[in-house]
């Protein structure tokens, strides 16, 4: 079946601009996470949501970042006033929580983010 | 905090060669521990796992043991193939449902 897809893959965007990620998690997968990973580094955890709600949002670097997941499926990550510090691979995951404890978290290919 | 530390690459190994990679990490409780991989050009994807002490994890001739004595749980192959070039990550999850990861490590085997 289908994985966890993220459009764009790329997106260049310049300092100060406002930008939106996309991801759409495998079908019936209840928790849905957003992690970045800078260049050199390993994924660091942004946000998870369980269903509509953000169940830990500890992660997010300040209030230039937010994200929502209106209808329980398809997230967006929303990054506003971006700056150079922000260009990242950003990682999105989704897992079936009802899966008995199989809870395996399935990552999407990324969006590779560039803030000129 | 929880925190994973793995041995910083990159390892470069000949076909056939014996591979380990150390990790070990710092939580509280009794956390799940991952190993991930990174193909070139690909996304990151679950390799094995192990949820409780001395639990082996194994899977494409790889594997890990949880060692909490220890708090490791380090990666081996026997005998490594061409195809295995990648970035290895380690990684736990703790109480919640969060994966802290290492950072990661490039291995490159070479025929």
């Amino acid at each position: 079946g289908a994985g966890v897809s993220q459009t764009p893959s790329n997106k260049v965007t310049e300092k100060g601009k406002y930008v939106e990620l996309r991801c759409d998690p495998i079908s019936g997968h209840t928790a849905l996470y957003w992690y970045r990973q800078s260049l050199g580094q390993g994924p660091e955890f942004l946000i998870y949501f369980q269903g509509t709600g953000a169940a830990d949002d500890s992660g997010l670097p300040n209030d230039r970042f937010f994200a929502v997941r209106p209808e329980g499926s398809v997230s967006t990550l929303k990054i506003q006033r971006t700056e150079r510090g922000d260009s990242a691979v950003y990682l999105c995951a989704s897992s079936d929580l009802s899966a008995g404890g199989l809870d395996e978290q399935f990552f999407g290919p990324g969006t590779r983010l560039t803030v000129l | 905090g929880d925190s994973v530390t793995q041995m910083e690459g990159p390892v470069t190994l000949s076909e056939e060669a014996f591979l380990t990679i150390n990790c070990t990490y710092t939580a509280t409780g009794y956390p799940s521990l991952f190993w991930y991989v990174q193909y070139p050009g690909e996304g990151l994807q679950l390799l094995l796992k192990a949820t409780k002490a001395d639990d082996k994890g194994s899977n494409k001739g790889f594997e890990a043991t949880y060692r909490k004595e220890t708090t490791s749980f380090h990666l081996e192959k026997g005998s490594v193939q061409v195809s295995d070039s990648a970035v290895y990550f380690c990684a736990l999850r703790g109480s919640n449902y969060k994966l802290t990861f290492g950072k990661g490590t490039l291995l490159t085997v070479n025929p």
